[in-house]
This record gives C-alpha cells, structure tokens and sequence, in this order.
C-alpha cells in the first residue's frame, strides 16, 4: 500500500524568507502523480503544485518549487519570499495510476505553516 | 466556472440519526470522490464514482455509503451516526480517473457534520 509521510507537524517561517516542507513517500508503482495541497483556515483544499513521476524536471509554481528525488522518494516543498497569506496546514499526496490507486489520493498528516513578521 | 459545491456546510445531528451529505462537481467532471478529515486520522478515503459507478472504496464500515447521479452531481449517506463521524467530509472532482487529465482533484469547501 502506498504511503506518505510528513515528518514537521509544524514549520514557522518569517516573511520573505524561503521554507522548505519535507515529504516522503513509499509505493512501488513506477508511475504516479504527486501533489502539495494547501489547507488555509477557511478549509478549502487548493492546489499548490504537481509532479508527474515521469517528469524529471522538478516542477515550479510562482514562488513555490520542488525537489523530486524518485530513487529516494522524496518530494519537498520550497516556499521563497514566504507571504503572510502562506499560513496554512500543507498536505503531500500520492495518486498512482493504476487501478485501485487511481482513484484516491492518499495524503500524509500535513504540516502548518506559520508565517511571522 | 463554478468550483465544487457542497451542502450544507455545517449540520449538527444526534447518535442514531443518519445523513445525507451532497455534492455538486465542476462541469464536465465525471469522477467524485469523497474523502473524511478528522484531527486523529487525518485525511481518508471514502470512496469514489465515476459516470454512476462506484470505483474504489476505502476502509469504511457499510454504514458510510454514496451515489451517483446521471449529472454526476454525487451524494453520500451515513446511518446510525456515531460519535466518531463527527468529521469534515471533502467532495472533491476530476475530469476522469486516470490518463489524459492532471490527476488533479478539486475540492470543495467541505460539509463539517458534528455527532452528539
């Protein structure tokens, strides 16, 4: 079964400085869909960015970037010239393609970021 | 284009009574899935439709059940409530399940059930 794991419950950042979310997963299909989901208090799941396993130029959003290393399952999430509007519990997920993994996501257990002046 | 609707937002129901929570997907999206977000386990699949077919299924008891409709507009049931289902439920949808499309899901704003 696929998993994924977010180490940091919580991550504090100052404005206009650069945070770096950790993700980790685990799954042994060759290819799959990735995602950062951003939750703010107003509860509304948004999405930040995403990676399909196949690519291996890691994808970029704007101020948001990640670091894809597939042989060591990792995906993090970096944040630059943080805003006060990037205060939110962050979600990593997983979406393969076959069947039985296609039609879910499977999220970790988030991280909230705060944002300080 | 209109987002993901869900009702009602907020509802407040007593052990024993059941509900039925709805979900409206953007147009031209055929998959709805729904998913349970509580503070102890988090985010969790509850199960997924796709042009009126139940897809895929998560680690939920029977009494949690969906549908849906022909407008893939999608409802999910849960009877005899327990404490325990006190949860936000997601709606979220996607233009099909797997291939051509991003994998992306869309979510709503969610329905937040409170059990007493």
């Amino acid at each position: 079964a696929q998993t994924v794991t977010q180490s940091q419950p919580e991550m504090s950042v100052q404005e206009a400085e650069t945070v770096t979310l950790s993700c980790t997963y685990d799954t042994s299909e060759s290819d799959y869909y990735l995602f950062w989901y951003k939750q703010p208090p107003s509860r509304q799941m948004i999405l930040v960015i995403r990676q399909e396993a196949y690519k291996q130029q890691n994808a970029t959003e704007n101020r948001f970037s990640v670091n894809f290393q597939k042989a060591a399952k990792s995906f993090s999430l970096k944040i630059s010239d943080s805003q006060l509007g990037d205060a939110a519990m962050y979600f990593c997920a997983y979406r393969g393609i076959n069947t039985g993994t296609a039609s879910k996501l499977t999220f970790g257990t988030g991280t909230r970021l705060q944002v300080t002046l | 284009k209109a987002g993901v609707t869900q009702t009602p937002r907020y509802l407040i129901k007593t052990r024993g009574q059941q509900v039925t929570l709805s979900c409206s997907p953007i147009s031209g999206h055929r998959s709805v899935s729904w998913y349970q977000q509580t503070p102890g386990q988090g985010l969790q699949f509850l199960f997924e439709y796709f042009s009126e077919t139940q897809r895929n299924k998560g680690n939920f008891p029977g009494r949690f059940s969906g549908r849906q409709f022909s407008n893939s507009r999608s409802e999910m049931n849960v009877s005899t409530l327990e404490l325990g289902d006190s949860a936000l439920y997601l709606c979220a949808s996607s233009l099909a399940i797997t291939g051509v499309n991003t994998g992306e899901l869309f979510f709503g704003e969610g329905s937040r059930l409170t059990v007493l």
